[in-house]
């Protein structure tokens, strides 16, 4: 199993410009999020899917959108970006949000917005 | 809303000391997780306490839930260099989702 994966690694954009973060898992987890992780904050949670067709609002969700047509990816798109969305972005996935089970992170994208 | 802080916020220590950080919930939890992530890395899943008062350890590694459910702690005993990197609490109410904690970065000098 590839675990959990996240395209670009690294992406310069301009402000103003939109783009998608791409992630895919292979372990057939239901659950799905995106993370924001800046320096001194943790990570915030933007997103989150509970399945197929099903997504809902994190803490910080202005600025992005997302989408779950399948089981397997969960693209993050930044649909005009602005330099307060320079951050490292973070998937990950879980079999379950209700049961509390171990959610698996993937390697990360590193996002500089100029 | 829920909020998870973490302190302290950087802990360095020579190799060999023990180190803790803690967890404090705004609100009650109904379980919580600790990850580790390394420098440039990723997030980690270490463990996952569910009941009240309890008590896990992972060889060098202890955690524990507060009787009350609202804060736990991590400590390491004889820390090594190998312990280095940032360490998060994420906390769940009910059904809802996961909050993580601020986190605690470690640095172990040898």
């Amino acid at each position: 199993n590839a675990g959990v994966t996240q395209t670009p690694k690294f992406q310069v954009l301009k402000t103003g410009q939109s783009m998608t973060l791409q992630c895919a898992q292979d372990m057939n987890h239901e659950y799905m999020s995106w993370y924001r992780q800046d320096p001194g904050m943790g990570l915030r949670l933007i997103h989150y899917s509970v399945g197929a067709g099903i997504t809902d609002q994190g803490e910080v969700p202005n600025g992005y959108n997302v989408s779950r047509s399948t089981t397997e990816d969960f693209p993050l798109r930044l649909l005009s970006a602005a330099p307060s969305q320079t951050s490292v972005y973070f998937c990950a996935s879980s079999l379950t949000s209700g049961e509390g089970y171990e959610q698996y992170f993937g390697p990360g994208t590193r996002l500089t917005v100029t | 809303g829920q909020q998870v802080m973490q302190i302290p916020q950087y802990q360095h220590v020579q190799e060999g000391e023990d180190f803790t950080t803690y967890c404090n919930s705004s609100t009650t939890l109904s379980n919580i997780q600790w990850y580790k992530q390394r420098p440039g890395g990723h997030p980690v899943f270490l463990i996952q306490l569910v009941k009240s008062g309890e008590v896990k350890k992972q060889k060098r590694l202890t955690f524990q839930f507060g009787e009350a459910k609202k804060n736990s702690s991590l400590h390491i005993t004889a820390t090594q260099t190998t312990d280095v990197g940032t360490y998060f609490c994420a906390g769940r109410r009910g059904y809802q989702k996961v909050t993580f904690g601020t986190g605690t970065k470690l640095q172990v000098i040898p």
